[in-house]
């Protein structure tokens, strides 16, 4: 299972909005709207910010937002803030039941 | 709130093995799968694998199997993790997570804290 792609680096400044992509197969993110996404701090587990491509859990800001369309689901961080620098990853459930991450893009806010 | 509390960190030899706990606690142990997953040093996730506390099913990557073993105790509401044949590669932080199942969709919504294993002569 090859891991999903997603751009090694974004960048913005405070208060513009950012993109992230995650492009699967359709064996993954074609195929399923099981796709999530998860922010990590330096030093820090991972902490899910959207499930299922476009569920907030509770806590987690409005200014994320998901979508997907074909086998690439995209991450929006609108009014970007300092504390939004961190690395993304997405994931995803696949086919053959296992789970797939996508190699993770830093963002910096400049 | 949920907890995973995981072991602390090891140094092992090259060809020995270890083993990773990760206790849950504040939530029903047998209603939400255990998912491994690892970093390496600057790199990103890697998903290793699944158990199912409630009757010890689990589901490994290909890449893992026939060295990680995964493990459960009920009465500890613990999960364990063993890597066999461990190579300098195998460095990483190692992280659980819960995923719920049944009505619930796939996703990690818990995690815990890491554990440095660290591969060294």
């Amino acid at each position: 299972q090859s891991a999903l792609t997603q751009p090694a680096s974004v960048s913005g400044s405070p208060g513009q909005s950012i993109t992230i992509s995650c492009t699967g197969t359709s064996s993954d993110v074609g195929g399923y709207n099981f796709v999530s996404w998860y922010q990590q701090h330096p030093g820090k587990a991972p902490k899910l910010i959207l499930y299922d491509v476009t569920n907030r859990p509770s806590g987690v800001s409005n200014r994320f937002s998901g979508s997907k369309s074909g086998n690439t689901a995209s991450l929006t961080i609108s009014g970007l803030q300092a504390e939004d620098e961190a690395d993304y990853y997405c994931s995803s459930y696949t086919r053959s039941s296992t789970r797939v991450f996508g190699g993770g893009t830093k963002l910096t806010v400049l | 709130q949920v907890q995973l509390v995981q072991s602390g960190a090891e140094v092992k030899k090259p060809g020995a093995s270890v083993k990773v706990s990760c206790k849950a606690s504040v939530y029903t142990f047998t209603n939400y799968y255990i998912h491994w997953v690892r970093q390496a040093p600057g790199q990103g996730l890697e998903w290793m694998g699944v158990i199912n506390p409630s009757g010890d099913g689990t589901f490994y990557a290909q890449k893992f199997q026939g060295r990680v073993t995964m493990t459960r105790d009920t009465s500890t509401t613990t999960v364990y993790m063993e890597v066999t044949s461990l190579r300098s590669d195998d460095t990483a932080v190692y992280y659980c997570a819960r995923e719920g199942y049944g009505d619930k969709t796939p996703h990690f919504d818990y995690w815990g804290q890491g554990t440095l294993v660290t591969v060294a002569s």
